[in-house]
């Protein structure tokens, strides 16, 4: 079955990059059909939709305007995974983040990585 | 953006009875190329990523109990549990995935009477 495993640092300093890599199993990253989305989830902003990356043909990514000038996400088809970078976080980017498949056929998030916490914090 | 809005914020029942959660959306997440409605429906228990219950506002995932349907179109939908049992204490969440950036609602907390 798919599964998604995240792996990155928990605590992350103010200004500095918050860098998080998704790994998949039982799936492709270059997947015709299935989107590769991050997500974080706070007390104060609830679950927010940070970006997606797909491929059809060719890679193309979307992103939220809230972060769009500092993120970055990234496919990587030797190591079947994706990762995302937030440039010049700030204690607002203290989260739980989230990876997660966009299902086939529709963008309903249907398997998820188990979650990060991440603590922006000097 | 598309604002969901979910009621109550939080709702107590007693196990076997019916829960009902509404979710209203600021625009019709209609997808006419479709013919559904681009919404979800996910479950959140304490320390665990969402889990996805319902997809087109009324496909249910594989392997989740039919005692939860969803229901609605257009702007306003509804997540049913007809008979709460004690596993189903927990958050849900309306997401609808018509337009990016693709919104969530603020979630409502199901407890035990």
């Amino acid at each position: 079955q798919v599964q998604l495993q995240q792996s990155g640092p928990g605590l992350v300093k103010p200004s500095q990059t918050l860098s998080l890599t998704c790994a998949i199993s039982g799936d492709s990253v270059s997947s015709n059909s299935a989107t590769w989305n991050w997500i974080r989830q706070s007390p104060s902003r609830g679950l927010e939709w940070l970006g997606r990356t797909y491929y059809r043909s060719k890679w193309s990514n979307t992103s939220a305007i809230s972060v769009k000038s500092r993120m970055t996400i990234n496919a990587d088809t030797s190591k079947n995974h994706f990762s995302l970078q937030l440039n010049a976080v700030t204690p607002e980017d203290t989260a739980v983040y989230f990876c997660a498949r966009g299902k086939p056929g529709g963008d309903a998030f249907d398997i998820w990585g188990q979650g990060t916490v991440v603590t922006v914090s000097s | 953006d598309i604002v969901m809005t979910q009621s109550p914020d939080s709702l107590a029942v007693s196990l076997g009875e019916r829960a009902t959660i509404n979710c209203k959306s600021s625009q019709s997440v209609f997808r006419s190329s479709v013919s559904k409605n681009s919404l979800a429906w996910y479950q959140q228990k304490p320390g665990q990523p969402p889990k996805l219950l319902i997809y087109w506002a009324s496909t249910r995932e594989s392997g989740v109990p039919d005692r939860f349907s969803g229901s609605g179109s257009g702007t306003d939908f509804t997540l049913t549990i007809s008979s709460l049992q004690a596993e189903d204490v927990a958050f849900y969440y309306c997401q609808q995935y018509y337009s990016a950036p693709w919104t969530f609602g603020q979630g409502t907390r199901v407890e035990d009477k």
